[in-house]
């Protein structure tokens, strides 16, 4: 089966600090994803790579980087936290850009 | 930007019944998803239908789409408690076919 791992289940943080996620995936999968989830706002695109050291902005890249120095591994960076990214983060792999998504347990990120 | 919209936003339903939700999208695509979300845990893809398909069966599950309407259904028979989820429909982004966009949601509870 297809593992997607993101490397918290939940992470609280102070505004101001720089804030990595981190998320391997084991298929050899070409595209990585970066969603956001809120309530009442479903899943948000942040970023997403095609290919390592390729990314692409997603609906809401602002505050956020990225990182893809390994195909395995998608890095989501806030390189200065605030409290409204605060928020349930999830990480997605897929063989094709626009096919399946095989999505990890998600972070949720509290922004103090 | 979001793609899809799922209706209703939320179903309560008795075990046994079927539950049927709908997404509607914007531009033209070439295949829709839907997925299914457990409280607080990440996406699980439940099946594609690609636009040349009308209608996918999987299982208790049920897909339709009208390309003329830019609609698609999602048909769960013979609903279980287990079925009580968020169920998502997933479009490309654009007709370059990149990441999938979601839509809010349609919260699915099924009762015993």
């Amino acid at each position: 089966d297809v593992k997607v791992t993101q490397s918290s289940r939940y992470l609280v943080k102070r505004t101001g600090e720089k804030v990595f996620l981190e998320c391997v995936q084991d298929m050899d999968h070409e595209n990585m994803f970066w969603y956001r989830q809120d309530p009442g706002l479903g899943l948000r695109l942040i970023y997403f790579s095609y290919d390592v050291k390729m990314k692409e902005k997603g609906d809401i890249p602002e505050g956020y980087s990225v990182s893809r120095e390994k195909k395995e591994r998608f890095s989501l960076i806030l390189e200065s936290a605030s409290t409204n990214q605060t928020s349930m983060y999830l990480c997605a792999s897929s063989f094709h850009l626009n096919e399946k998504l095989f999505f990890g347990s998600g972070t949720q990120l509290s922004v103090l | 930007s979001q793609q899809g919209e799922e209706d209703p936003q939320a179903l309560s339903i008795q075990e046994g019944e079927n539950a049927t939700m709908n997404c509607s999208y914007k531009t033209s695509i070439n295949n829709l998803q839907w997925y299914r979300q457990n409280s607080g845990r990440g996406l699980v893809h439940l099946i594609l239908i690609r636009s040349n398909e009308r209608e996918k069966h999987s299982g208790r599950l049920r897909v339709t789409l009208d390309t003329s309407k830019k609609s698609s259904s999602l048909l769960i028979t013979a609903s279980r408690a287990a079925d009580t989820a968020s169920y998502f429909c997933a479009t490309p982004q654009n007709q370059a076919g990149t990441a999938l966009i979601f839509g809010k949601g349609t919260t699915l509870s099924v009762s015993s």
